[in-house]
């Protein structure tokens, strides 16, 4: 089965980079996503990675490595409002490559 | 992008009971998926509801405590039934964008049993 290991909480200050690292175990390896969530909110989509290497969308940019099974978020010039949960998701072989099994989770609290 | 609403955002309901939760999407969609929440926790699938067919359940995840029905291509519904505790939950919808490589996913509903 699929497996995905995050921190479960980071704390960074206001204007600083934060790195939120996940591990996964699968087989069928399609790609691997992020997503941000609010309390009581939504998962909002933030990015997708289907090939090694680093994406970049705006403040945020996530990288990839599938020979390590490894991947990560990056956050930069943190705001207030970017204290949430991010979680990352799998896509892989499993129900044909239409679904997503989700990492643990990753509380992000930046402070002043 | 697809605009998903759920109702009810919200329910306070007896054990024993059960509960259907609605799902609308404002575009025709293949696949929709059903999740929980549970406080704290990560997203765990229940199942795949396609249109047409029967859902497809998860492991850990039966027909006869969350029945699916998917009449159309914009609409699905989860039904918990006979509800305890362990139920209580956020359950939320959520669809596939062109490619599978993105979901969007419904506001949830929050369920508290008791």
């Amino acid at each position: 089965g699929q497996s995905l290991e995050q921190p479960s909480e980071v704390t960074a200050v206001e204007g600083a980079i934060v790195q939120i690292n996940c591990t996964y175990q699968t087989s069928g390896f399609y790609g691997l996503s992020w997503y941000q969530q609010h309390d009581g909110g939504a998962p909002t989509f933030l990015s997708y990675n289907a090939l090694d290497g680093l994406e970049e969308t705006g403040r945020f940019s996530s990288f990839l490595s599938r020979s390590d099974s490894y991947g990560y978020l990056l956050l930069q010039e943190l705001q207030m409002k970017d204290s949430a949960s991010y979680f990352c998701a799998v896509r892989d072989a499993a129900g044909g490559g239409n679904k997503l099994t989700f990492g643990t989770g990753t509380q992000l609290k930046v402070e002043l | 992008s697809a605009v998903i609403s759920q109702k009810p955002s919200r329910d306070i309901c007896q054990r024993g009971t059960s509960l259907t939760i609605q799902c609308q999407v404002d575009s025709q969609v293949t696949m929709m998926f059903w999740y929980r929440q549970q406080p704290g926790q990560s997203l765990t699938l229940i199942a795949t509801a396609n249109q047409g067919s029967e859902a497809t359940y998860e492991s850990g995840f039966v027909i006869d405590k969350f029945p699916i029905s998917r009449p159309n291509l914009t609409f699905s519904t989860l039904t918990v039934s006979n509800m305890s505790p362990e139920d209580s939950s956020i359950y939320l919808c959520s669809v596939a964008g062109t490619g599978y490589n993105e979901q969007f996913f419904g506001p949830g509903t929050r369920l508290t049993v008791l």
